[in-house]
C-alpha cells in the first residue's frame, strides 16, 4: 500500500532551535494536515493544506508554519523550538472528491524540546 | 463549533465480552464521523465511518458502531473483545464546510485476558 512518511522519526533539540519536520506521501492525495498530539489532549490541528497554493490554520498554528513544496510533500517547521512544542507530531492526507473521507497517517515523529 | 466527546479515558473488559466506547458529538449540519485506532508508536488507522445512510456502520477487525443522531452519538462496539484490540481510539468529526477533522481526546481499550 502506497505511504505517508515522515522524517525524522524521533528528534531532541533545544530552546529557540529551528526545526523542520517533513511528510511525504505516495497516495496522489491533495489534501494534507498536520496534527500534534499531546496526553489527555488528542490530536489538534496545526496547519491542514487542500493544495500547493491552499494553506490554512488550524486550532493551534501559532508558532509553527509550513511549506507544500509539491501535491506529495509538506513540512512543518517550528522557527524557534519551545519546550511547550514537545509532542507526537503527526501528518496526514485525504483524497478529494472520491467520496473517501477518512485520512490515512504517517508514523509520526517524537520531538522533544530541551 | 464542531467537537467531539469522549467521556472515558480508560475502558477495560476481559476478553470475550463485548466492549462499547462512548463518543458523543456537536455539529452543525449532518455529521461526518469516524473511529480511527492507534496502536503503540504507530500512526492511527480509520477503522469506519458514519457519513449517511444505516445507522449501524461496520468497520474493519471486527467493529461497528451505531449513529444516534437525537443522542448525538456515535458510540464504537465489538461482539467480543479481542487481547490484540487494546490500544488507543479517536473518535472524530468532520467539518462538513471546511473539511478539517475535529478528534476527541482518546479512550485507551485494555482488554484483559
Amino acid at each position: 500500500d502506497a505511504d505517508v512518511t515522515q522524517t525524522p522519526r524521533n528528534r531532541i533539540t533545544k530552546t529557540g532551535k529551528r526545526i523542520m519536520l517533513e511528510c511525504s506521501q505516495t497516495k496522489g492525495h491533495d489534501r494534507m494536515y498536520w496534527y500534534r498530539q499531546d496526553p489527555g489532549l488528542g490530536l489538534r490541528l496545526i496547519y491542514y493544506s487542500f493544495d500547493v497554493k491552499d494553506i490554512n490554520k488550524g486550532e493551534i498554528s501559532d508558532g509553527y508554519s509550513v511549506s507544500r513544496q509539491a501535491q506529495a510533500k509538506f513540512s512543518l517547521s517550528l522557527e524557534s523550538a519551545i519546550p511547550n512544542q514537545t509532542a507526537l507530531y503527526f501528518c496526514a492526507t485525504s483524497p478529494w472528491g472520491t467520496g473517501t473521507d477518512e485520512q490515512f497517517f504517517g508514523p509520526g515523529t517524537r520531538l522533544t524540546v530541551l | 463549533a464542531q467537537s467531539v466527546a469522549q467521556p472515558e479515558d480508560q475502558v477495560n473488559v476481559a476478553e470475550g465480552n463485548p466492549l462499547t466506547v462512548k463518543c458523543t458529538y456537536s455539529v452543525s449540519g449532518n455529521p461526518y464521523l469516524f473511529w480511527y485506532v492507534q496502536y503503540p508508536n504507530r500512526g492511527l488507522q480509520f477503522l469506519l465511518k458514519y457519513i449517511t445512510g444505516d445507522n449501524l456502520v461496520k468497520g474493519s477487525y471486527g467493529f461497528e458502531a451505531e449513529f444516534n443522531k437525537s443522542q448525538t452519538s456515535f458510540h464504537l462496539k465489538k461482539p467480543s473483545a479481542l487481547v490484540s484490540d487494546s490500544a488507543l481510539y479517536f473518535c472524530a468529526v468532520r467539518d462538513g464546510g471546511t473539511y478539517k477533522y475535529i478528534f476527541g481526546t482518546g479512550t485507551r481499550l485494555k482488554v484483559l485476558a
